[in-house]
């Protein structure tokens, strides 16, 4: 199965400023998926990422808050804007192989 | 839209017990259905998963769930857990024509006592 690198692992951010979190895939993927994990909760899809097109966001995510990069078929970041507590949560990236491979995430705390 | 449910939010069992997680889901066409695991501080990983064929589906560590099509469940069981399963188990879903995306349920977090 595909191995995911993703960081940064975690981070403690101010409000208002922005993190990038990166995605590296070892082979090329078509699509890759990014889900936010609040805290206590289940994953919730934010956007699905093609290379070469824009970003699908789903329902309730929009692109000027998590702008998302897909330069090539094997990296992708998210980016979340103008943090504040509410963004508070681990971010994962995932890629469909054979069942789905998630990153270790990024725990993300907004203070 | 396609929804999952897991009824069972948390679970407490003694070690040796048997388990048995519900999972429904609410989509009319051909599905694809999952299994995750994640043990406290770590990442998501994949218990078992159903594409096709035989309903009833091993996966690691002697979990196993069975597909029912007409009561749209995938119930996870374990015969005998250990001290060790101690973790949320997410039920997900993918459906056809759905561009590959996910949807999980809420979560069950299982706590097995020594």
């Amino acid at each position: 199965s595909a191995v995911i690198s993703q960081k940064p692992s975690r981070d403690i951010c101010q409000r208002g400023t922005s993190l990038t979190i990166q995605c590296q895939v070892d082979s090329q993927v078509t699509m890759m998926f990014w889900y936010r994990q609040q805290p206590g909760q289940s994953l919730t899809l934010i956007a699905t990422a093609n290379q070469g097109s824009e970003a699908t966001y789903e329902s309730g995510f929009v692109i000027d808050k998590f702008p998302i990069s897909r330069p090539n078929l094997t990296f992708s970041t998210l980016t979340v804007s103008n943090m504040s507590p509410e963004d508070s949560s681990i971010y994962l990236c995932s890629v469909e192989d054979d069942g789905y491979t998630f990153g270790s995430g990024t725990r993300l705390t907004v203070v | 839209a396609q929804s999952v449910s897991q009824h069972n939010h948390h679970v407490i069992l003694s070690e040796a017990a048997s388990l048995e997680l519900g999972c429904n889901y609410s989509y009319g066409g051909t599905v694809n259905l999952f299994w995750y695991v994640q043990y406290p501080g770590q990442h998501l990983q994949l218990l078992l998963k159903y594409f096709s064929g035989d309903p009833l589906v091993k996966g690691i560590k002697g979990f196993e769930a069975e597909f029912i099509k007409s009561k749209f469940s995938f119930n996870l069981r374990k015969p005998s857990v250990q001290w060790s399963d101690t973790a949320e188990y997410f039920c997900a879903v993918n459906a056809a024509l759905s561009f590959q995306k996910l949807v999980f349920g809420t979560g069950t977090r299982l706590l097995v006592s020594p």
